[in-house]
């Protein structure tokens, strides 16, 4: 039972437009949310989090947003630049549960931005 | 230094044989994690070290034996593995145990296992 689900294997984008990466979680424990970015033949890098009484964390190009009553989140790159090819995995932690030092990991989406 | 060096890179070994993996970090974190990902799929925690000692054993089947031989080394030896062991087999480190959840962790670039 995937507790943390990213329902969109593959993205195409132009370069210049907005990427938006999806992300839902079914465990109401989850209070915290980070977004991992893996290149081919490297380990996943951090990207950027969000705790779940915020509803926006914004770094740069990257913004992530919460619906904690939905049990949705995004990650909008924006713009788009052909570095940002890659897989992006959503992962859910939580902290208050005492399970803070693990993460949980979805299947990743594999983003495209075509030149 | 802000890496985590995973070694071998690939590793192919029959299903009688005995071999070990390698973690090395030398950021003065001091948790330690080996997490699995088989293909399609997102990566499972295998282990937690926190402090050089095994705090958390996520069901794994003995035939993988971890060991952190000090705080900068993470070891995981492998025998007896079957062919759905094979995998990608990640290192990570965070600062400690308790800000995992939100620091996120390191990733090595991990080892490409396969069992035949």
């Amino acid at each position: 039972d995937q507790q943390v689900k990213q329902n969109s294997p593959s993205l195409s984008v132009q370069e210049g437009r907005i990427s938006i990466l999806n992300c839902d979680y079914t465990n109401s424990m989850f209070d915290y949310f980070l977004w991992y970015k893996k290149y081919p033949a490297e380990g996943p890098t951090f990207l950027i989090s969000i705790s779940s009484i915020k509803d926006k964390n914004e770094d740069g190009r990257f913004t992530v947003f919460l619906n904690k009553s939905a049990k949705h989140l995004s990650l909008h790159i924006v713009p788009s630049q052909p570095g940002d090819s890659a897989v992006y995995f959503c992962a859910a932690s939580a902290r208050s549960g005492g399970s803070n030092y693990k993460l949980t990991f979805g299947k990743g989406t594999l983003l495209t931005v075509n030149p | 230094d802000t890496e985590v060096t995973q070694t071998p890179k690939h590793l192919v070994m029959g299903m009688t044989n005995k071999k070990s993996l390698k973690c090395e970090q030398h950021m003065g974190h001091r948790a330690m994690y080996w997490y699995k990902q088989k293909a399609k799929k997102p990566p499972e925690l295998m282990f937690v070290y926190s402090y050089e000692k095994l705090s958390i054993n996520e069901s794994v089947p003995s035939r993988f034996s971890p060991e952190c031989p000090n705080s900068s080394l993470l070891n995981l030896h492998l025998h007896a593995l079957q062919p759905e062991d094979s995998a990608l087999y990640l290192c990570a480190s965070s600062q400690d145990y308790y800000s995992a959840g939100w620091n996120g962790y390191t990733f090595g670039s991990g080892t490409r296992l396969t069992v035949v």
